[in-house]
């Protein structure tokens, strides 16, 4: 089975600033995509951006971008002009070419400082 | 509105006492998977579906059961409740294909006293 892997529990960032959420990954397949997920106090779970392997083109979406190193299994989430509304837990995740299965990362908690 | 629906929200119950979390989704979804959300450990897959059906175990199966009787709908059914199964447990449903994220339901916090 794949997995993945966030070696940050907790961030914090003060607000405005830009902070970066890493994620790796291990996989044998050459064609999958990634995820990052935001799950806010109210549990939501919420989709913020995604990235498909074979892009080298790195996905943006206004203030949230990746920065995707195949060779390295890398996918961390940059959250720019941070704002009190991002704090909540991140998790990355891995969708392979079976389709069915997702996995996922531990989730990293970020707070927001005003 | 696009969405999945699970209940309850809350749940407590006793040990050995049989329980079923409901799903349901009306995006005509091919995918529906169980999740079930503890602290440090993440989202792990319970069970999941890709059609009427189909069912497979996940990563954490043991003590759940599922059906997909119908395309919309895809209970989680817990035969003999434990503590151990104390957890936020999460519902979610997708097209097929990898490029489409999960769509979740809003999550059903069961304790299991």
């Amino acid at each position: 089975a794949q997995t993945v892997t966030q070696s940050q529990p907790e961030m914090s960032v003060q607000e405005a600033e830009t902070v970066t959420l890493s994620c790796t990954y291990d996989t044998s397949e050459s064609d999958y995509y990634l995820f990052w997920y935001k799950q806010p106090p109210s549990r939501q779970m919420i989709l913020v951006i995604r990235q498909e392997a074979y892009k080298q083109q790195n996905a943006t979406e206004n203030r949230f971008s990746v920065n995707f190193q195949k060779a390295a299994k890398s996918f961390s989430l940059k959250i720019s002009d941070s704002q009190l509304g991002d704090a909540a837990m991140y998790f990355c995740a891995y969708r392979g070419n079976t389709g069915n299965q997702f996995y996922f990362g531990t989730g990293t908690s970020l707070t927001v400082i005003p | 509105e696009a969405q999945v629906t699970q209940n309850p929200r809350y749940l407590i119950t006793v040990t050995g006492k049989k329980l079923t979390v409901t799903c349901s989704q009306n995006m005509n979804h091919e995918y529906m998977s169980w999740y079930r959300q503890d602290p440090g450990l993440g989202l792990r897959q319970i069970y999941y579906s890709m059609n009427v059906e189909v069912t497979d175990k996940g990563d954490v199966p043991e003590g759940y059961k599922v059906s997909r009787k119908e395309k919309r709908n895809f209970p989680l059914i817990l035969e003999s409740p434990s503590p151990n199964q104390t957890s936020l447990y999460f519902c979610a449903s997708s097209m097929a294909g990898q490029y489409y994220g999960y769509t979740f339901g809003s999550g059903t916090r069961l304790t299991v006293v």
